[in-house]
Parts: C-alpha cells; sequence; structure tokens
C-alpha cells in the first residue's frame, strides 16, 4: 500500500536558521506530492505540491522537489521565522485513489526568537 | 469567503450515546472526506465521498458511517461511540479537477 514517512519532531530552531523536514513515500505509479501546514487551533492548508518528477513546489518561501529516485520530497526554507511554527504534513495521493491523501505522521516545527 | 465549516468544533460524550458531526461547504465540491487526526499517526482517512449519493470507506471506517444526500454536506455520524474513537476530526472538500483539499478547522471530540 501507499505509505509516507516524515521525520519525527519536534524541530527546534531559531530565527533565520535553514529549515529541512525529511519525507519519502512509497507508491506504485507516479503519485502527486503535497506540503500541509497546520497552524495552532486551524485545520490544515495546502502549502505546496508537485504532480511529477522533478517538479519544485514553492511557497511563502518553502521548496520542495519531487525526487523519483529516491523517493521523496523533502521541504526546506532558506531563512525560517517565528511565524513559521507550526505542524507540517506530506501527503500523497495515488493516481488512482481519487481525492484520497496519504499523510505522514507531522512534524512540528518550534523557531524561537 | 470559501471556507469548509465544522459543528461543533468541541465535544465531550459519553460511550455509546449517538452523535453526528456536521460538515458543510460552500464552494460546489464534488469531493469531501472525513479524516481523524492523533498523535504521531498523521491523518487518516475515514470515509469520502465523490458526489452525492456516492460514498466509500477509507483507511478507518469501522464504527462510523457517513451520508451525502446533498453536495455541500457531509455529515459524520457515530451510532455507538468508544473511547478509541477520541481523536480530532476533520472534514476536508476539492472540486473533482483540483488537487488541492480544502480542510475544516477541526472537531475535538472526548469519549468517556
Amino acid at each position: 500500500g501507499n505509505s509516507v514517512t516524515q521525520m519525527e519532531g519536534p524541530v527546534t530552531l531559531s530565527e533565520e536558521a535553514f529549515l529541512t523536514i525529511n519525507c519519502t513515500y512509497t507508491a506504485t505509479g507516479y503519485p502527486s506530492l503535497f506540503w500541509y501546514v497546520q497552524y495552532p487551533g486551524e485545520g490544515l492548508q495546502l502549502l505546496l505540491k508537485a504532480t511529477k518528477a522533478d517538479d519544485k513546489g514553492s511557497n511563502k518561501g518553502f521548496e520542495a522537489t519531487y525526487r523519483k529516485e529516491t523517493t521523496s520530497f523533502h521541504l526546506e526554507k532558506g531563512s525560517v521565522q517565528v511565524s513559521d511554527s507550526a505542524v507540517y504534513f506530506c501527503a500523497l495521493r495515488a493516481n488512482n485513489a481519487g481525492n484520497m491523501l496519504t499523510f505522514g505522521g507531522g512534524t512540528r516545527l518550534m523557531v524561537k526568537p | 469567503e470559501a471556507q469548509v465549516t465544522q459543528n461543533p468544533r468541541y465535544l465531550i460524550t459519553v460511550t455509546g450515546k449517538k452523535l453526528t458531526v456536521t460538515c458543510s461547504q460552500n464552494m460546489n465540491h464534488e469531493y469531501m472526506s472525513w479524516y481523524r487526526q492523533d498523535p504521531g499517526l498523521g491523518l487518516r482517512q475515514i470515509y469520502y465521498s465523490m458526489n452525492v449519493e456516492v460514498t466509500d470507506k477509507g483507511d478507518v471506517p469501522e464504527g462510523y458511517k457517513v451520508s451525502r444526500k446533498e453536495k455541500r454536506n457531509f455529515p459524520l455520524i457515530l451510532e455507538s461511540p468508544s473511547p478509541n474513537q477520541t481523536s480530532l476530526y476533520f472534514c476536508a472538500s476539492s472540486s473533482a479537477d483540483s488537487l488541492a483539499q480544502y480542510f475544516g478547522p477541526g472537531t475535538r471530540l472526548t469519549v468517556l
């Protein structure tokens, strides 16, 4: 079956530090890949997505590149801010899965001033 | 404003007392889903619906029911809640031609 594995948190960084949150997946074919962000007390929001190999999704300074050869979709940001503190979820949607998403366990990011 | 709404936001109940969590979207989306979020497990899909009167099981459907009588509404029904259904529940919707899902604010359910 399909699965998504994320690095466990929490990840604690100082403001302006470089961020990487690792995500690897298992799926047949060529799934679409997503990063969602959940701010405290809120629902999930789509952060970025990529639909085919070598695509780079980007939004709000965050980036992730769809790497088919390593089945990875790592999230990066060059300089984090306190306002980036949230839980980040990596997810995939298989080609024949309708709107069904498979999520990773989530990674909590804490950014200190 | 485009949104997904859920009610109630918080609910404490007792084992065996039937409850319904409502979900409504105003974006005319075809797809709607219910997820539960548990620590370390991420979100797991309970049920989904591809359109009115079309529903199907997700990864963890046991103990839940859904219905889709109208396009905008997708209620989640727990006929006989048990403590292992204590969780944070999210409803989501998306259009048939979009990859992005829109999530509601969540319903925190505690079953004593």
